[in-house]
């Protein structure tokens, strides 16, 4: 299996709602990454797990909260978005904290 | 013509043709090149990557060149087909953390 796969594909909330986007792989990847992505712009990073543990948090508001429940789960739970947090939220992993990152299609996400 | 801002540089290029994507990378101390393609509605997908103790690499129908000198990265596709229309980023690291910062992106439009 060499895939990246997320839940849902496309998600549309309220800024008072509280959801979660999944991202799971059988890779045996030890290194998962969260990543913005706006219309017509690059990728950003958010959070780098490795080893499920917290490696890098990008600054990003504490209305996004990663969790990586284990080597091949991450979550990013949502709560209080705004309208300008509507993007392409992209997953990805790597072998280790070095090479090729693989991602995910993305969860399509709309603040209302 | 190529314009900058709110839309991606495009390139557009007859089926058959060669296309060369061109990439400025910012930071001198990157040692890790990725070059990503990622089609509309997907995540980005790995290419070709190249190391900086490496001036040119090659792949099937892509190769990578990288000039340190004056930071500067290109992507030739041979013979491009309709099926390699997309938006392609340029991403540069470090390979120790593989904390990868993207660039802004080119669209790539073939004409049958």
């Amino acid at each position: 299996d060499t895939e990246v796969t997320q839940t849902p594909k496309h998600l549309v909330m309220g800024m008072t709602n509280k959801k979660s986007l999944k991202c799971e792989q059988h890779m045996g990847h030890r290194a998962m990454y969260w990543y913005k992505q706006k219309a017509k712009k690059p990728p950003e990073l958010m959070f780098v797990y490795s080893y499920e543990k917290l490696s890098i948090n990008e600054s990003v508001p504490s209305r996004f909260s990663p969790e990586c429940p284990n080597s091949s789960l991450l979550n990013l739970h949502l709560h209080a978005l705004q309208p300008e947090d509507s993007a392409l939220y992209l997953c990805a992993s790597s072998q280790e904290l070095a090479g090729e990152q693989f991602f995910g299609p993305g969860t399509r996400l709309t603040v209302l | 013509g190529e314009s900058v801002g709110l839309h991606l540089p495009t390139l557009s290029v007859q089926e058959g043709d060669n296309s060369i994507i061109n990439c400025a990378y910012s930071n001198s101390a990157s040692d890790y090149f990725i070059w990503y393609k990622q089609e509309s509605g997907k995540g980005p997908q790995f290419i070709i990557d190249i190391r900086s103790n490496m001036d040119k690499r090659q792949g099937q129908r892509v190769t990578v060149l990288l000039n340190k000198t004056v930071k500067h990265l290109s992507l030739q596709i041979a013979a491009t087909q309709p099926g390699d229309s997309a938006v392609y980023f340029c991403a540069e690291g470090l390979r120790a953390g593989n904390m990868l910062t993207f660039g802004g992106g080119t669209r790539l439009m073939v004409k049958p």
